[in-house]
């Protein structure tokens, strides 16, 4: 299977700061990645599929980039919904995995 | 509104089985691709099985063999049906729809969530 591998873990930010997560694969998976948050008692939200497409009706201060092992998130100008664990995933083979997640903390 | 709802949850024993139902409304079950996913504070978010508009279906090499995906055109609704269930089973498992074409892998709605529990 794919490893997912995403940092940091934990992140404390402030509401307006800009906050960028990174996920890596453990091999290439061309821009088969998607981003979601999750918040506690509740299912994924999908946010950004394809590395850097944003899903419909995301804000658009939520971007994607990257290409095959290396990819990032980015929050900008982060507001008090964002506070929340986000998680990418590879769909490029079979299983599809997740990473192990990112919280994004209030400072 | 595409809405996914959980039920047949619960408790049960190591060895048992158990079936968990995602009834669907908004859209058809019949002509889209469906998965389970489960969660874990120890393993995090791990796919289940997905079954495919013609009705193939895959699954996870931790499931292969005691788990099945199905569904019920008639009812809307898409099942997993547990066999030889095993502690490190125990989750919570979503129904979730997956987009079409290359990007079948992407879950675009999830259900709520239930807890299955294998534990003697």
């Amino acid at each position: 299977d794919v490893q997912m591998t995403q940092s940091p873990s934990t992140l404390s930010a402030s509401i307006g700061d800009r906050v960028t997560i990174t996920c890596r694969a453990s091999q290439s998976i061309s821009s088969w990645l998607a981003w979601y948050q999750q918040k506690p008692g509740k299912a994924p939200k999908l946010l950004i599929y394809e590395s850097s497409t944003l899903e419909s009706g995301v804000p658009s201060r939520f971007s994607g980039s990257g290409s095959e092992t290396e990819f990032t998130l980015t929050i900008s100008n982060l507001q008090p919904d964002d506070f929340a664990s986000y998680y990418c995933q590879q769909y490029s083979t079979y299983s599809w995995t997740f990473g192990r997640g990112t919280k994004v903390e209030i400072k | 509104e595409v809405r996914l709802v959980e039920s047949g949850g619960g408790l049960v024993q190591p060895g048992g089985s158990l079936r968990v139902s995602c009834a669907a409304s908004g859209f058809n079950v019949s002509t889209s691709y469906m998965s389970w996913v489960r969660q874990t504070p120890e393993k995090g978010l791990e796919w289940v099985s997905i079954i495919y508009r013609g009705g193939n279906a895959y699954y996870a090499d931790s499931v292969k063999g005691r788990f099945t995906i199905s569904r019920d055109n008639s009812r809307n609704t898409l099942y997993l049906q547990m066999k030889r269930l095993r502690v490190q089973d125990t989750a919570v498992y979503y129904c979730a729809r997956n987009y079409g074409g290359n990007s079948r892998g992407v879950f675009d709605y999830w259900g709520q969530g239930i807890l299955v529990t294998v534990s003697s």
